[in-house]
């Protein structure tokens, strides 16, 4: 079965820009999670979905970040108003339901010029 | 608050040479315990996990981790390097509440010379 896929791999935008990143858990997973990676760093927790509900938004990092996840699978992130700051590789990853094995997606390089 | 260290944030070894990347923890209860792997462009890859019972856990590729509550230590070890190990290794504990998001170390690249 397929894994975690993300779209776009790679995003360049330029500052005050909108951009959507997304997500396609692994099929029947119902905990779904995002994290940045900035460089030279390890990753850090944005937001966490149990179905279709943000159980724990608590890692984003201000209000211009938002995330949905309207079916209970597919996610997108979502920034406005992106700042050079933003840049960072964003990470999905899904499990079956909390507290089992995370299995991550290959990421989206976003670079806000 | 939980936290990781990864005290190395560069390491270099020959091929065939042993390895060992260091880890701390810092929690409060039982850790939930992980090392991932990183290769270029690839996603993370779970190399092994540590959760209760036996402290020496075996994981994939040939890697190994034990746990040292004394220490507060999962330091993940492999006999014998291959070239293809090069890569960024994490290690990261699962934190409190019911969201069991992962916190992470900063972590350790590793070079294989030939």
């Amino acid at each position: 079965g397929a894994g975690v896929s993300q779209t776009p791999s790679n995003k360049v935008t330029e500052k005050g820009k909108y951009v959507e990143l997304r997500c396609d858990p692994i099929s029947g997973h119902t905990a779904l999670y995002w994290y940045r990676q900035s460089l030279g760093q390890g990753p850090e927790f944005l937001i966490y979905f149990q179905g279709t509900g943000a159980a724990d938004d608590s890692g984003l990092p201000n209000d211009r970040f938002f995330a949905v996840r309207p079916e209970g699978s597919v996610s997108t992130l979502k920034i406005q108003r992106t700042e050079r700051g933003d840049s960072a590789v964003y990470l999905c990853a899904s499990s079956l339901t909390v507290g089992n094995e995370q299995f991550f997606g290959p990421g989206t390089r976003l670079t806000v010029l | 608050a939980q936290s990781v260290t990864q005290p190395d944030i560069h390491i270099t070894v020959s091929e065939g040479a042993s390895l060992e990347l260091r880890c701390n923890y810092s929690y409060g209860a039982t850790p939930y315990l992980f090392w991932y792997v990183q290769s270029p462009g690839q996603g993370l890859q779970l190399l092994l996990k540590y959760f209760s019972g036996d402290t020496l856990v075996q994981g994939i590729k040939g890697f190994e981790a034990e746990f040292k509550r004394s220490q507060s230590s999962f330091n993940l070890r492999k006999p014998s390097v291959h070239w293809s190990d090069a890569a960024e290794y994490f290690c990261a504990v699962e934190g409190d509440g019911n969201n069991r998001k992962l916190i992470w170390g900063l972590g350790t690249s590793l070079a294989v010379n030939p």
